[in-house]
């Protein structure tokens, strides 16, 4: 399974932008960008998801680099409920039912 | 719509006890997995169902675990004998069956066990 790096914490200001990065360098062209996020004693949740154009939603954008080695996942204005960990993962579509396998994850917290 | 339903919430009991855990997944989703996460890592997969098929249980420690899905529909993993390095959230997740891309991951609340 290719493998992500994300940084392990980050900080932000409420009602700011918030970046996080994901570094994937072995990704191959059979693998989409996932990212998940986890509230606290709760169990994962999806965020969005991409293959090589960045892509919206109501939670959150996704920039894919023009390489596909790295990924940003982009917050437009950090809320408090937004502290969380935040999972980029890479889900090949050759897999049967695309297992997901998480990684360390960054842990955002939110300040007031 | 009814998300992902796991009981227990919590369970605790000594180490070589038994244990299971039960999930009930969404409606009309025929993949299930189960993933283990020890306090402070990521979720870890143990086994991922396709209806009542195994698709991948590489990570399952079977010599204590087993894990089943009678008709296609409900999910048990059962721990026996239970070890200390045991305790952790038991997250259970579905999703619709999907030959290519997305097929998002819907995760239950988590079962949590502290072996003693």
């Amino acid at each position: 399974d290719a493998k992500t790096t994300q940084p392990n914490s980050m900080e932000s200001n409420e009602e700011e932008p918030v970046h996080l990065p994901c570094n994937h360098s072995t990704i191959s062209g059979t693998d989409y960008i996932h990212w998940y996020r986890q509230l606290p004693s709760q169990g994962p949740e999806y965020v969005i998801h991409g293959l090589t154009s960045n892509v919206n939603n109501r939670m959150a954008s996704l920039a894919i680099a023009e390489d596909r080695k790295s990924s940003t996942l982009i917050l437009h204005r950090a809320t408090l409920r937004d502290a969380a960990v935040y999972y980029c993962i890479l889900r090949s579509i050759l897999f049967q039912g695309g297992k997901l396998i998480f990684g360390q994850g960054t842990e955002l917290s939110v300040k007031p | 719509e009814a998300g992902v339903a796991q009981s227990p919430r919590y369970k605790i009991i000594e180490k070589r006890q038994s244990v299971a855990f039960w999930c009930n997944p969404i409606s009309g989703h025929a993949t299930l997995y189960w993933y283990q996460q020890i306090l402070g890592q990521g979720p870890k997969l143990l086994i991922q169902f396709q209806n009542n098929g195994v698709v991948d249980d590489s990570q399952l420690p079977k010599d204590r675990f087993s894990a089943e899905r009678l008709k296609g529909v409900d999910s048990t993993l059962k721990i026996q004998p239970a070890k200390l390095e045991d305790s952790a959230v038991y997250l259970c997740a579905s999703s619709e069956w999907t030959s290519g891309d997305t097929g998002e991951l819907f995760f239950g609340e988590g079962s949590r066990l502290t072996v003693l």
